[in-house]
């Protein structure tokens, strides 16, 4: 079974410009949660989308969005680039089958690469 | 509230020796665990989960973790360390989303 995929692997944008992240799940998942990681604040959860809507979020500012597609895939979205959101940004796919609370395995991608200059 | 504290960030031990990475966690309901390794430039790969069925879980690659209540921890061990298992490692902990430690980063002397 492939797994969870992740496109592109790398960018650089500047400051000001938008980004559209793109991630596939692994076959039969439904939930696909984002995340952001850097070496300052660590792994932190963005939002978690199960069958085309918006389940749970953290606390990022309104510039960050996402949305999923009726095939599970997902995307994400930053608004008006700022440095700080250069970052590892990872996407990972469980069954979802938890509800709002979290219950199954979560299986990440290789991640996104973003460098905003 | 669910949280987890990783109580190392750095451990170092010497190819062949045992490997001991520390968490702690906080959780208002019996919670599912897991640990997850990642290595540089890579996304994170699932080591193990606990999940109440058995205190002692084992996971890929040599690694367990034995679930303590009484002591609310949750490390993770190995018995022989390998230059391969060097990497970031982190624990997380389930809510309403995952909850990650800060991450221990182990380095395998040789």
């Amino acid at each position: 079974k492939a797994g969870v995929t992740q496109t592109p692997r790398y960018l650089i944008k500047t400051r000001g410009q938008q980004v559209t992240l793109s991630c596939s799940p692994i076959s039969g998942h439904r939930s696909v949660s984002w995340y952001q990681q850097t070496p300052g604040q660590g792994l932190q959860f963005l939002f978690e989308y199960f069958s085309e809507t918006q389940r749970n979020k953290g606390n990022f500012p309104g510039r960050f969005s996402g949305r999923q597609f009726s095939n599970s895939r997902s995307e994400m979205n930053v608004s008006t680039l700022e440095l700080g959101d250069s970052a590892l940004y990872l996407c990972a796919s469980s069954l979802g089958s938890g509800g709002e609370r979290f219950t199954d395995t979560q299986y990440f991608g290789p991640g996104t690469r973003l460098t905003v200059l | 509230a669910q949280s987890v504290t990783q109580l190392d960030s750095h451990v170092s031990v010497s190819e062949g020796t045992p490997v001991l990475l520390r968490c702690n966690y906080s959780s208002s309901y019996s919670p599912s665990l897991f640990w997850y390794v990642q290595h540089p430039n890579k996304g994170l790969q699932l080591l193990l989960k606990y999940t109440s069925a058995a205190t002692l879980v084992k996971g890929i690659n040599g690694f367990e973790a034995e679930f303590k209540k009484s002591e609310t921890s949750f490390h993770l061990t190995k018995p022989s360390a390998h230059m391969s298992d060097a990497a970031e490692y982190f624990c997380a902990i389930t809510g309403n989303q995952f909850y990650f430690g800060t991450g221990t980063s182990l380095t395998v002397i040789p």
